[in-house]
């Protein structure tokens, strides 16, 4: 089983579609969870934290099951500027070192 | 906010040269700093996580021999690819845990495109 994995769709919405992500992770010593964005060739960048009572960030909402060991991210109201790959890091089992899954592609469309 | 400068964006070698990439942390100090590849519509695979100071710890697989790394500073990290073969041709990027986030997330460098020829 792979440390941390995701579907790597593509998801292919429309604007102002609400669409969820799921992530699940192998270590149950995991400590810290993100939710990283990376477009097209370029470098990821964070998009926001996992807390364990879940949080939001506007139209972003990412919340932790540790018991069952996933993190999901869940999108309202897409927009075309939503459309990228969305990785989801996991620390590797207590340290601070960062495994990334594949990530999972989305496109909004018009 | 924790920014990490990665250079060169893109370098084109020929099989057999060596190519360095440098990563640097413009207003914090990285004690550690991690190194991965990342294939096309693949994830990023760590290849080793370099700490100031001391040698680097690479993950299994990774020839450390051929992946040279070096923290000598820090605020300083380098990835020499000794040898490039076209196989090693990549997206190579750093990664430093930014100290004013604490847990909370790591700060990228822009990463290198390496097309070996």
């Amino acid at each position: 089983r792979k440390e941390v994995e995701q579907d790597p769709g593509p998801f292919n919405v429309p604007e102002g579609a609400t669409v969820a992500f799921n992530c699940t992770y192998s270590n149950s010593a995991s400590q810290s969870f993100f939710w990283y964005r990376q477009d097209c060739r370029k470098e990821p960048k964070l998009l926001m934290s996992v807390y364990s009572s879940g949080n939001e960030d506007g139209r972003f909402t990412a919340q932790l099951n540790r018991a069952s060991q996933y993190i999901s991210l869940l999108i309202r109201d897409s927009k075309l500027s939503d459309s990228a790959t969305y990785l989801c890091v996991v620390n590797k089992g207590g340290s601070y070192i960062p495994t990334f899954g594949r990530g999972t592609s989305l496109i909004v469309h018009p | 906010g924790a920014v990490v400068s990665q250079h060169p964006s893109w370098v084109i070698c020929k099989s057999g040269t060596s190519v360095k990439i440098e990563c640097r942390s413009l207003d914090f100090q990285a004690t550690t700093m991690f190194w991965y590849r990342q294939f096309p519509k693949q994830s990023l695979m760590l290849m080793a996580t370099s700490n100031e100071g001391s040698k680097a710890t690479y993950e299994q697989g990774v020839e450390k021999d051929k992946f040279l790394i070096n923290h000598a500073s820090l605020t300083l990290s380098t990835l020499t690819v000794t040898s490039a073969h076209p196989e090693d041709s990549s997206f190579y990027i750093c990664s430093a845990r930014s100290p004013d986030r604490g847990l909370n997330g790591y700060t990228f460098g822009s990463g290198t495109r390496l097309t070996v020829v």
